[in-house]
This record gives C-alpha cells, sequence and structure tokens, in this order.
C-alpha cells in the first residue's frame, strides 16, 4: 500500500467511449502526476499538477483530458481514443514538485479496442 | 536533453548470484539519480536514491554509487532472492524550474531458485 489508489485496475473501451480514470492520494502531498507506461518504452511524463495548478502537459493529444479538483484527487478523462493509447496509466504523486521521490500507484490498465 | 540508458534485458540468475544493472546518464548540471523498482502487478516504488557525486544509496540489499567521472548510478546486490524478481528502472531528476524526472527503459530481473 503506497497510499495512492487508483480506479478502475482495468478499462477497456472502444474508440467512440468516453471513460475517466480516477486517482486519490492519501499522503497530504502537493504534486501529482499521470504517466503513461507501454512495453518497450521508457515511461512518458503527461501531465503535472502542482497545488492543483497544471504546470506540464507534454505534448499530450487532446484526447486526455486531466482534471485536479484538489490536491488530493487527480482524473484522466479519455474520448475518442485511438488502439495505440492502450497502455498502463500510472499516477504518482510527491510531496512538492522538485522531487523525484514519487509515490505510484498500481496503474490502470487501459485497452482500446 | 536529459537521457538515461538502461543495460538491455532480461537478466535471469539463480538464488545467491551477484547482481549488476548497469545505468549511465546524460544531463545538464548536477542531477539527482535514483532507481525505483515495479513488482509484477503493481506500480513503481522507489528503491535508492543519491543526490550529489559520490553518494551512495542502499535498501534492502541494493546499494548504488552515483559517479560522476563515469556519469553512472550501477545497481548492485551481493545475493539475490526470487523475491527480487521485478523490473528495476534508473531514473535521474535535474530539478530547479524545468523539473522532469526521466527514466530508463527498464531492466527485466528474473531470478531462479
Amino acid at each position: 500500500e503506497t497510499g495512492v489508489t487508483q480506479t478502475p485496475r482495468h478499462l477497456v473501451m472502444g474508440m467512440t467511449n468516453k471513460k475517466s480514470l480516477k486517482c486519490e492520494q492519501h499522503l497530504g502531498h502537493n504534486a501529482m502526476y499521470w504517466y503513461k507506461q507501454s512495453a518497450k518504452k521508457p515511461l512518458e511524463l503527461m501531465f503535472v499538477y502542482s497545488l492543483e495548478e497544471r504546470v506540464e502537459n507534454n505534448s499530450v493529444p487532446s484526447r486526455f483530458s486531466p482534471e485536479c479538483p484538489n490536491s488530493s484527487h487527480l482524473f484522466l478523462h479519455l474520448h475518442t481514443l485511438q488502439p495505440e493509447d492502450s497502455a498502463l496509466y500510472l499516477c504518482a504523486s510527491s510531496r512538492r514538485q522538485n522531487t523525484g521521490e514519487l509515490f505510484f500507484g498500481e496503474g490502470s490498465r487501459l485497452t482500446v479496442l | 536533453g536529459d537521457s538515461v540508458t538502461q543495460m538491455e534485458g532480461p537478466v535471469t540468475l539463480s538464488e545467491e548470484a551477484f547482481l549488476t544493472i548497469n545505468c549511465t546518464y546524460t544531463a545538464t548540471g548536477y542531477p539527482s539519480l535514483f532507481w525505483y523498482v515495479q513488482y509484477p502487478g503493481e506500480g513503481l516504488q522507489l528503491l535508492l536514491k543519491a543526490t550529489k557525486a559520490d553518494d551512495k544509496g542502499s535498501n534492502k540489499g541494493f546499494e548504488a554509487t552515483y559517479r560522476k567521472e563515469t556519469t553512472s548510478f550501477h545497481l548492485e546486490k551481493g545475493s539475490v532472492q526470487v523475491s527480487d524478481s521485478a523490473v528495476y528502472f534508473c531514473a535521474l531528476s535535474s530539478g530547479g524550474s524545468n523539473y522532469k524526472l526521466t527514466f530508463g527503459k527498464g531492466t527485466l530481473l528474473t531470478v531462479n531458485p
């Protein structure tokens, strides 16, 4: 138990569906992150939120839309995805933004048909 | 830009064997260096870190030394166990206002009894 909880753990969706991934951290951290993990590729940083403000959007397609309503919750809204978006999506948090000490959730395995 | 290069896996060892996973990096300034581990079906966990040259990070019998002259941060363990089977990621953080944690591609370690 890392203190970062992601739901759902597995998600299968069609290309025309709209779904959301949820992340919650119970650590009192001020920064939250979305990473994409694909086979045989380095982890890709997608979004960074610090004190609920988005501080980085790493050239991510607009079909991925993040939302951070408060410092404990982070969402990733998904719509009109492509099969190549199938991956493990990892949420992480840290005490503050400029540290490499991240606490990761177990991930949401997304399959786009 | 920053980059991390890890030895290609997979690595397969027998229990009690010596482990080395090589990691070299390219970065501007003086980065902090990290090893993360991902056990099957889980998210990443911080294993150890080093924040300046010649620092040695250690945890759970693993250790790595920050070598500025060779830009390396190799992971070692003297006697691996079956429970060490996982994917290991080397990472660096440049810090500052352009904070970003850069990961290597990961090395799969399998330890057989």
